[in-house]
């Protein structure tokens, strides 16, 4: 079967940009998870869904930060008009059921703010 | 504030040695434990999880050992290859609303042939 899967692996915006990352969980997994990491740092999370439910979004560093997850399954977090300080790695995660089951990531999406 | 701390940040041994990672967390309400791998330039890869009602998870030469008494979780290594080279992050989930991980900032561990 396979992992959770996201695209682009890698991202060159020019400051001001809007970009859309994408994850694919491991298929059948309820929760999932959008996680920042900036480099020589752990993993921070960001947002969490249980199906199509948001149900916690209290890492979103700021308004521009946007993720949806409409149909349960693909999920897409968007940055609009991106800052240097965005940059950073995006790593997003699935659990089978429960948030505090195992969460297996995706390889990630490096994002570079120009 | 719950916090996940790893000492040392890097560690380089030489091969064959057995090894200890050390992970220690601020609150001891804590519901499970999870330690990863991560290879540069890559994703996370799940190596144990150890729920609060266990004391420790075997996984071939990796034991990972949980005390929530003292906040405190350690994942040994038994005879270290130069392919164990990697950080290794540990990462608390806590109860109630909260769904997400709090990460350590990881372990560079480097194994000299």
């Amino acid at each position: 079967g396979a992992g959770v899967s996201q695209s682009p692996r890698y991202k060159v915006a020019k400051r001001g940009q809007d970009v859309a990352l994408r994850c694919d969980p491991i298929s059948g997994h309820v929760s999932l998870f959008w996680y920042q990491q900036a480099l020589g740092q752990g993993p921070e999370f960001l947002t969490y869904f249980q199906n199509e439910a948001q149900l916690d979004k209290s890492g979103l560093p700021s308004d521009r930060f946007f993720a949806e997850r409409p149909e349960g399954s693909v999920s897409t977090l968007k940055i609009q008009r991106t800052q240097q300080e965005d940059s950073a790695v995006y790593l997003c995660a699935s659990s089978l059921f429960s948030p505090y089951n195992e969460q297996f990531f995706g390889p990630g999406t490096r994002l570079t703010v120009l | 504030k719950q916090e996940v701390t790893q000492i040392p940040a890097a560690l380089s041994v030489p091969e064959g040695e057995n090894l200890v990672l050390n992970c220690s967390f601020t609150d001891s309400a804590i519901y499970n434990l999870q330690w990863f791998r991560q290879d540069p330039g890559k994703g996370l890869t799940s190596l144990l999880l150890i729920q609060s009602s266990q004391r420790e998870q075997t996984s071939g030469r990796l034991n990972a050992s949980l005390d929530k008494s003292s906040g405190r979780s350690t994942l040994y290594i038994a005879a270290s290859q130069p392919g164990d080279s990697a950080t290794y992050l540990c990462a608390a989930h806590y109860g109630g609303s909260q769904g997400n991980l709090i990460f350590g900032k990881g372990t560079k561990l480097s194994v000299k042939p």
